[in-house]
């Protein structure tokens, strides 16, 4: 079972802050994956990352950008938050080896936007 | 674009009745699909169905998949409250490291 962090895990902030949410995992994982998913909806992909330095934006557009210095790191940052932003945000890794898509999740970070 | 379609979106049961959640998908190239259980927190990980006719078993819960008329099921037997839950089917492709999720089923379990 993977281990996979995510803080803060609720986030209640103005209009206009500038915040960093925190993905870790200790797996040595090389793929990890940023979704939104507001309530009774189904995940979406907003940006993926197959290795250190490399991060591409998925499916469903997104004010956030990411960065992967680090195999285990995978931070979200919005500089300039908004109501819109109100949503959960899920973190996941895989290995990503063969046949092995299996993602594994962090707890989620829910993010109100004032 | 890939898709993938869940039914019934929602369901209500009692406890120690069996249930067959409905997963279809149309994936580029595909190679996978998965299944998970989401309760209030994060998915967790139930199956991952490559192979076709073959039945994946944890438990009271079980999965197969269908890879010539593009689907898998879910079955639950003898279901408890616990089980309540929202279940996501995900499918993935072959050259791509993504999984598109599809709506969940939200399976409610009465006493």
């Amino acid at each position: 079972e993977a281990d996979i962090y995510q803080t803060p895990r609720y986030l209640v902030i103005g209009t206009g802050k500038k915040i960093t949410l925190e993905c870790s995992q200790t797996m040595g994982h090389d793929k990890m994956y940023w979704y939104q998913q507001d309530p009774g909806m189904e995940l979406h992909l907003i940006h993926y990352s197959y290795g250190v330095n490399s991060t591409e934006k998925g499916d469903l557009s997104s004010e956030s950008t990411v960065s992967r210095i680090r195999t285990e790191h995978f931070p979200l940052t919005l500089e300039s938050a908004r109501p819109s932003h109100t949503s959960q945000y899920l973190c996941a890794s895989s290995a990503g080896l063969g046949h092995t898509d299996t993602q594994y999740f962090g707890p989620g970070t829910r993010l109100t936007v004032l | 674009e890939d898709k993938v379609v869940q039914s019934p979106l929602s369901l209500v049961v009692h406890e120690g009745d069996t249930v067959t959640l409905n997963c279809s998908y149309e994936v580029t190239n595909f190679r996978s699909l998965l299944w998970y259980k989401q309760e209030k927190k994060a998915p967790t990980f139930l199956f991952m169905l490559t192979s076709s006719g073959i039945e994946k078993k944890s438990g009271r819960l079980s999965s197969i998949l269908d890879k010539k008329e593009l689907f898998s099921i879910l079955n639950i037997t003898a279901t408890q409250t616990g089980d309540s839950a929202v279940y996501l089917c995900a499918g993935g492709g072959a050259g791509s490291y993504q999984l598109t999720f599809g709506k969940g089923t939200k399976l409610s379990v009465i006493p």
